[in-house]
């Protein structure tokens, strides 16, 4: 069981350029997220999904899109990179249920610099 | 919009010492409240969740509690050790999303 996995770790872009951070978990869970980490401003939820085939906006979504094809995997895309996107990017899976014990587990995150 | 602030930003103390990290909240309507580990450079590891209608969980030397109507959760953790040297982060979830704090990272000396 290996949870909740990331691919790439680290990745530089030159901007403009464009990428897909993809997150892939085995519990069967249902709901998924993307983040992004930046110091002095917490985690910020970028899109999420709560199941296959079905994503939404979260906080911040300008410059990304996601997809959601198969329930084990969430992909993140970046078509133009830009040098404000530059950050850590994690995943987090959070299984079904009553709203209350929702429980997320993250991932390892890619960590991302666009030059 | 919902707020989460995490005092102190950090704190250093030596091994063995009992202490308390603090997580309050603007809006009460949560659906529950997450303690985080993060070690530098890694994800975020979950310590412990509290329901809505909890009041406190227990994980070993860590213990949550959770005050709704005033906002506040705290994290205690009895006898510090080194390896407990790490990011503590807080996140409650509500209707809309989970909201999370900006952490507060703990020293712990030998």
């Amino acid at each position: 069981n290996a949870g909740v996995t990331q691919t790439p770790k680290f990745r530089v872009l030159k901007t403009g350029q464009s990428m897909t951070l993809l997150c892939a978990q085995d519990m069967n869970h249902e709901y998924m997220y993307w983040y992004r980490q930046d110091p002095g401003m917490g985690l910020r939820l970028i899109h999420y999904s709560v199941g296959e085939g079905t994503t939404a906006k979260g906080e911040v979504p300008d410059g990304y899109n996601v997809s959601r094809l198969k329930k084990q995997n969430f992909l993140l895309g970046l078509e133009s990179a830009a040098p404000s996107q530059t950050s850590v990017y994690f995943c987090a899976s959070s299984p079904p249920g009553v709203a209350s014990t929702y429980e997320q587990y993250f991932g390892p995150g890619t960590r991302l610099t666009v030059t | 919009k919902q707020e989460v602030t995490q005092i102190p930003a950090a704190l250093s103390v030596p091994e063995g010492e009992n202490l308390v990290l603090n997580c309050s909240f603007t809006d009460s309507a949560i659906y529950n409240l997450q303690w985080f580990r993060q070690d530098p450079g890694k994800g975020l590891t979950s310590l412990l969740l509290i329901q809505s209608s909890q009041r406190e969980q227990t994980s070993g030397r860590l213990n949550a509690s959770l005050d709704k109507s005033s906002g506040r959760s705290t994290l205690y953790i009895a006898a510090s050790q080194p390896g407990d040297s790490a990011t503590y982060l807080c996140a409650v979830k509500d209707a809309g999303k989970s909201t999370f704090g900006d952490g507060t990272t703990l020293t712990v000396k030998p």
